[in-house]
């Protein structure tokens, strides 16, 4: 089975402009997470889906970030405009509590944003 | 609140030595789950363990093993016999909410360099 897909894995773009990163969950999968890393924080949770609705959208830095799940098999992370304190590697990860492990999160490779 | 704290930031031993990677956490939920997560140089990061607040059975996989300890809310990882290959930076997590969701709050993460 494939597992998480994101892309791109690498974006370098200059602040101002608009970021789009992609992420195709685990098929059957009804939860859908995206993390943050950066050296000062670590991995931060920005926003969880659940059956494709946004349950929590508390860490997400400003409305400049914004998350669409129209579908189970797709999302996106919007960020716009894209500022040099958003660079960092953003990981999409899902799973799922029907007959599987609590909390088992299965995570992409991660897109790694770099805003000049 | 909940919390994960991973004191060790670095830690870099030879091959064959082994090593203890700690993990101390804070929780109000009497239900929780622990997990520990690797991510290799490569970047994306994959499950190594999962623990429920009321199994506090040590486990054991091969090389690694783990020993939770409620009292002193502790959940270490120990390496036997590292190798290379082990070389990673080494997360441990806790559920937000008991396992509701699947939800996690990630520590700041270890990294262990193995030298050959």
């Amino acid at each position: 089975d494939a597992g998480v897909i994101q892309s791109p894995r690498h974006e370098v773009t200059e602040m101002g402009q608009e970021v789009t990163l992609r992420c195709k969950p685990i098929s059957g999968h009804d939860y859908l997470f995206w993390y943050r890393q950066t050296m000062m924080r670590g991995l931060e949770l920005l926003i969880y889906f659940n059956n494709n609705v946004p349950i929590d959208d508390s860490g997400m830095p400003e409305d400049r970030f914004s998350a669409k799940m129209p579908n189970a098999s797709f999302s996106t992370l919007k960020i716009q405009p894209s500022e040099p304190r958003d660079s960092a590697v953003y990981f999409c990860a899902s799973s799922s509590l029907a007959g599987g492990p609590v909390g088992e999160l299965f995570f992409g490779e991660g897109s790694r944003l770099t805003v000049l | 609140a909940q919390k994960v704290t991973q004191a060790q930031t670095e830690i870099s031993v030879v091959e064959k030595e082994d090593v203890t990677l700690d993990c101390v956490y804070e929780t109000r939920d009497t239900t929780y789950y622990l997990f520990w997560y690797k991510q290799p140089p490569s970047g994306e990061l994959v499950f190594l363990i999962r623990r429920n607040s009321f199994d506090e059975q040590n486990e054991i996989s091969g090389r690694y093993s783990w020993n939770f300890q409620k009292s002193t809310s502790s959940f270490n990882f120990t390496i036997t016999a590292s190798q290379v290959v082990d070389s990673a930076v080494y997360f441990c997590a806790l559920t937000y909410d008991g396992g509701a969701t699947n939800k996690l709050i990630f520590g700041t993460g270890t990294l262990l360099a193995v030298q050959p």
